[in-house]
C-alpha cells in the first residue's frame, strides 16, 4: 500500500504570495491532519479533517486554511506569505478519527522557503 | 492538553538497550500514551502506544507506571537506524491532533 504523498516536496516563494500544498492520504484513510515544523517552535498542529469537515484547528492565523475533498485528499493554503512561514509542512493520515488508539501515518513533508 | 516532560537528549551504544523516559503527570485516566519518532529528514513515524499495562511490538516495548504519571520506551537492542527524536504524546478522546513536545534526541554510537 502506498504511503502518504505530499506535493510538491520543495517550494520557494516570496513574501506576499500565496501557496497551496497537497496531501494524498493512504488509500482508505479518511482523516488528514496538517502540522508545521520549524526549528524554533518544533512540530505544531495546524488542522485536521475527517469526511470533508474540519474537526479541529490549531492556533494559527486565518492566513492558514485547508480543505478536504470527497476522495480524502487534502490541500492547505497559506495566503500573504511571511518570512516566518518558512517551514516543513507535514501531512498525516489515519483510518478513522477521534479514537485514542488511532495511529497517524506521516508523509515526507513539503519544505517551504519564503524569501 | 496533557503536558509531557522528556530529557532533551540521550546517548547510547549500538546493540545496547535504551530506556527513554517521559513524565505525563497531568494525563487523564482515559488518555492513551503514544510514542512517535522522527528520523533525520523524514516525517514522524508511529512507534507504540498503551494505556495501563506494558506493551510490546516489533519495534519497542512500552512500560507504563502504575500511577500512569510516567512511561518508558524501551529499545531492546539499539541500532544506528534508531537515532532519532522520540516524542511521547498523550492522545485524548475526540481529538486526532498530536501535541508534540520537544522530544528526546537519541544518539547511537557505533
Amino acid at each position: 500500500k502506498a504511503g502518504v504523498t505530499q506535493t510538491p516536496r520543495y517550494l520557494i516563494k516570496t513574501r506576499g504570495q500565496q501557496v497551496t500544498l497537497s496531501c494524498s492520504p493512504i488509500s482508505g484513510h479518511r482523516s488528514v491532519s496538517w502540522y508545521q515544523q520549524t526549528p524554533g517552535q518544533g512540530l505544531q498542529f495546524l488542522f485536521e479533517y475527517f469526511s470533508e469537515t474540519q474537526r479541529n484547528k490549531g492556533n494559527f492565523p486565518g492566513r492558514f486554511s485547508g480543505r478536504q475533498f470527497s476522495n480524502s485528499r487534502s490541500e492547505m493554503n497559506v495566503s500573504t506569505l511571511e518570512l516566518g512561514d518558512s517551514a516543513l509542512y507535514l501531512c498525516a493520515s489515519s483510518s478513522s478519527w477521534g479514537g485514542r488508539t488511532d495511529t497517524q501515518y506521516f508523509g515526507p513533508g513539503t519544505r517551504l522557503t519564503v524569501l | 492538553d496533557a503536558k509531557t516532560t522528556q530529557p532533551n537528549s540521550m546517548e547510547s551504544n549500538e546493540e545496547e538497550p535504551v530506556h527513554l523516559p517521559c513524565n505525563h503527570s497531568t494525563i487523564s485516566g482515559t488518555d492513551y500514551i503514544h510514542w512517535y519518532r522522527q528520523l533525520p529528514s523524514q516525517g514522524p513515524e508511529y512507534v507504540i502506544h498503551g494505556l495501563t499495562s506494558n506493551v510490546n511490538n516489533r519495534m519497542a516495548s512500552l512500560a507504563i507506571a502504575e500511577d500512569r504519571k510516567s512511561s518508558t520506551l524501551i529499545l531492546h537492542r539499539a541500532t544506528l537506524r534508531d537515532a532519532a527524536v522520540y516524542y511521547c504524546i498523550p492522545l485524548i478522546q475526540g481529538a486526532q491532533k498530536l501535541v508534540f513536545g520537544q522530544g528526546t534526541r537519541l544518539t547511537i554510537n557505533p
